[in-house]
């Protein structure tokens, strides 16, 4: 598996607050996404990254931003965390071979509850 | 709207049955498309399609893409209790993006 890890694991947090997820990749990996995934939802892209400093949005961006300072971590920032933030948050990364990537490769997930 | 339908939502099956999975898309430049099995925790990597009509195998597991038609199926045969999981497909299209369905759950019951 490829190394690819979260943190935190877990976050309770008040509604105003600013949030910010960690994403740390050991693989050299081009390409990083987060997604949250929610009930009837799937996985849906936040933001993603295709190298440092190149980032763009995904379907969902309202409210979050993201930064790529170095290849093996990707911040996501909630700039004031809402309920309807509530959702477990997935990083992925992959790398790419020519015209296609390879699959992504995914953390464990953080499960963050706004309340 | 770039998108990713996958059905049915949910399936319930004996062990033994063979089950065929339904992923129809919709997106601009197509690249690949991939599928996922989430059990508890983080989605793994089943298999990556990218050309029609050559079928992907591993095991009892094997995926099918037809371009032309936009779908990709995922058959599994002799189901047994650990293949219940969710099976999301995901498409990867434009220069970066991978979006994906809102998964099938399976449930096999002994």
């Amino acid at each position: 598996d490829a190394g690819i890890t979260q943190s935190p694991r877990h976050k309770v947090t008040e509604t105003g607050t600013p949030v910010t997820l960690r994403c740390h990749q050991t693989e050299n990996h081009r390409y990083m996404y987060w997604y949250r995934q929610d009930p009837g939802h799937g996985l849906r892209l936040i933001h993603y990254s295709y190298g440092v400093k190149d980032t763009d949005k995904g379907e969902v961006s309202d409210g979050y931003s993201v930064s790529r300072s170095k290849t093996e971590d990707f911040l996501l920032t909630l700039e004031s965390a809402t309920s309807s933030q509530t959702s477990v948050y997935f990083c992925a990364s992959s790398r790419a071979t020519g015209f296609f990537h390879t699959e992504a490769f995914f953390g464990q997930g953080t499960r963050l509850t706004v309340v | 709207e770039d998108k990713v339908v996958q059905s049915p939502l949910s399936l319930v099956v004996h062990e033994g049955d063979t089950v065929t999975l339904n992923c129809s898309y919709e997106v601009t430049n197509f690249r690949s498309l991939l599928w996922y099995k989430q059990e508890k925790k983080a989605p793994t990597f089943l298999f990556m399609l990218t050309s029609s009509g050559i079928e992907k195998k591993s095991g009892r597991l094997s995926s099918i893409l037809d371009k032309k038609e936009l779908f990709s199926i995922l058959n599994i045969t002799a189901t047994q209790t650990g293949d219940s999981a969710v099976y999301l497909c995901a498409v990867e299209y434009n220069t970066d993006k991978l979006i994906f369905g809102t998964g099938t759950r399976l449930q096999v019951f002994p």
